[in-house]
């Protein structure tokens, strides 16, 4: 159980486009969703953090405006990379959190942006 | 904020030998602490975690100790095999319950 899901698993964009990437909890309800980035060889630093139904809550430094989170049903959470230039480029990870077992994150596989 | 210290940030061990990854934690409030292995390009692997009413907690060759008076808690690996080369990362939860992960130990376990 607790199976987390992102796709996609890879994309490459050119400067200029917006990307999508979706992250879904595949058997449990995940009434709060995380985003993370992750540089080569540093640690994961949260982005945002979205709870069903509401807005999503960004982290210090992180442009809501450039990073759109919808959080629009218990199994689905997308973050849109808007605008993304080579900067952006990083592992974008999510996980996903249930009601119970209130502290337990469950992380995706990752995705891998790269931006031209 | 919660702020996440950890060390050392390489560990180089013998295979058999033992490993240790210490981290430090700010927030007297947090109350889970979670550990993870990630492998290169892989996603975070939860190996073990401990709540804040324990002081040990162990699961085969891992164990993870904790000292909430220091606010300091650490992983034991004990005999040490090629396939527990990876990278570490020590996490404590703030207030909110949002992790504040550690900058990582990348350890490299040779035969």
């Amino acid at each position: 159980g607790a199976v987390v899901s992102q796709h996609p698993s890879r994309v490459i964009c050119k400067s200029g486009t917006s990307v999508k990437i979706e992250c879904r909890s595949l058997d449990f309800q995940a009434t709060t969703m995380f985003w993370y980035r992750q540089f080569p060889k540093q640690s994961l630093m949260l982005m945002a953090t979205s709870n069903e139904g509401s807005k999503a809550t960004y982290e210090q430094g992180v442009e809501k405006d450039k990073f759109l989170i919808n959080h629009a049903s218990l199994t689905l959470s997308t973050l849109t990379v808007t605008s993304a230039h080579p900067e952006d480029s990083s592992f974008y990870i999510c996980s996903a959190r249930s009601g119970q077992g209130y502290n337990e994150q469950f992380f995706g596989p990752g995705t891998r942006l790269t931006v031209l | 904020g919660e702020n996440v210290e950890q060390h050392p940030s390489t560990l180089s061990v013998q295979e058999g030998d033992s490993a240790v990854i210490k981290c430090t934690y700010s927030d007297s409030a947090s109350n889970y602490f979670p550990w993870y292995k990630q492998e290169l390009g892989k996603r975070p692997q939860l190996i073990i975690d401990i709540r804040s009413n324990v002081g040990e907690k162990k699961d085969q060759r891992i164990a993870v100790t904790l000292n909430k008076t220091a606010k300091h808690f650490s992983l034991h690996i004990t005999e040490t095999q090629p396939e527990d080369s990876a990278v570490y990362f020590c996490a404590a939860t703030d207030s909110w319950g949002k992790f504040q992960f550690g900058a990582g130990t990348q350890v490299v376990v040779t035969p």
